[in-house]
């Protein structure tokens, strides 16, 4: 059964980069049929995709945030991983990684459980 | 303020029929199919219906979505004490090249 795991610090500093982690286990990262996602929850508010990821590559940002972004994939760890430079205290939320397949309006089918990342000095 | 717009909250008793609304515009909702997410606390958001009204396995029959122009809709039946969730939309939208999601639905079964 495909498992998302997020990793990383849980507090950061302002002005400096967010460093998160996402393990995939019960399936591989190099699939051809899948993107691999963050979307993030601020505390008591709603979602927001930050962006996606193809093993391939291809990678699309949501562009309130693109500027900051970076998201890559690493085959040999069966990871991804996101970037979020020149945090703020704005930047506060549960971070979810979360799978798709393949296309441009299929739906994220598969989350991990969140990790929570304060900005504050 | 989220691009789709759903109602805070939301209430039923139990067995009772819920529907909950989510409105967009047209290249959001008007032109791509919509998802729905529910989100049990302390938990990762589960998709519930995908493509607009598909259930994925293992989601009861009592869940049904629809879609109407730019808006959707997510309708629960026979409610059960255990769906007191957060419930959200989400579509593509053409215009900001992204996902966009609502502001979430709170719903309590009293």
């Amino acid at each position: 059964q495909l498992q998302l795991q997020e990793s990383g610090p849980g507090l950061v500093k302002p002005s400096e980069t967010l460093s998160l982690n996402c393990t995939v286990s019960g399936g591989s990262i190099s699939s051809s049929s899948h993107y691999w996602g963050w979307i993030r929850q601020p505390p008591g508010k709603g979602l927001e995709w930050i962006g996606s990821s193809h093993y391939s590559g291809s990678t699309y940002y949501n562009p309130s945030l693109k500027s900051r972004v970076t998201i890559s994939v690493d085959t040999s760890k069966n990871r991804f991983s996101l970037k979020l430079s020149s945090v703020t205290a704005a930047d506060t939320a549960v971070y979810h990684c979360a799978r798709k397949t393949v296309g441009a309006t299929t739906p994220f089918d598969h989350w991990g459980q969140g990790t929570l990342v304060t900005v504050s000095s | 303020q989220s691009v789709l717009t759903q109602p805070p909250s939301a209430s039923g008793t139990p067995g009772q029929r819920v529907t909950i609304s989510c409105s967009g515009s047209s290249s959001n909702i008007g032109s791509n199919t919509v998802n729905w997410y529910q989100q049990l606390p302390g938990t990762a958001p589960k998709l519930l219906i995908y493509s607009n009204n598909q259930r994925p396995s293992g989601v009861p029959d009592r869940f049904s979505g629809s879609k109407s122009g730019t808006s959707a809709s997510l309708a629960i039946s026979g409610l059960q004490s255990e769906e007191e969730a957060d419930y959200y939309c989400a579509a593509w939208d053409d215009s900001l090249h992204g996902w966009v999601f609502g502001g979430g639905t709170k719903l309590t079964v009293l």
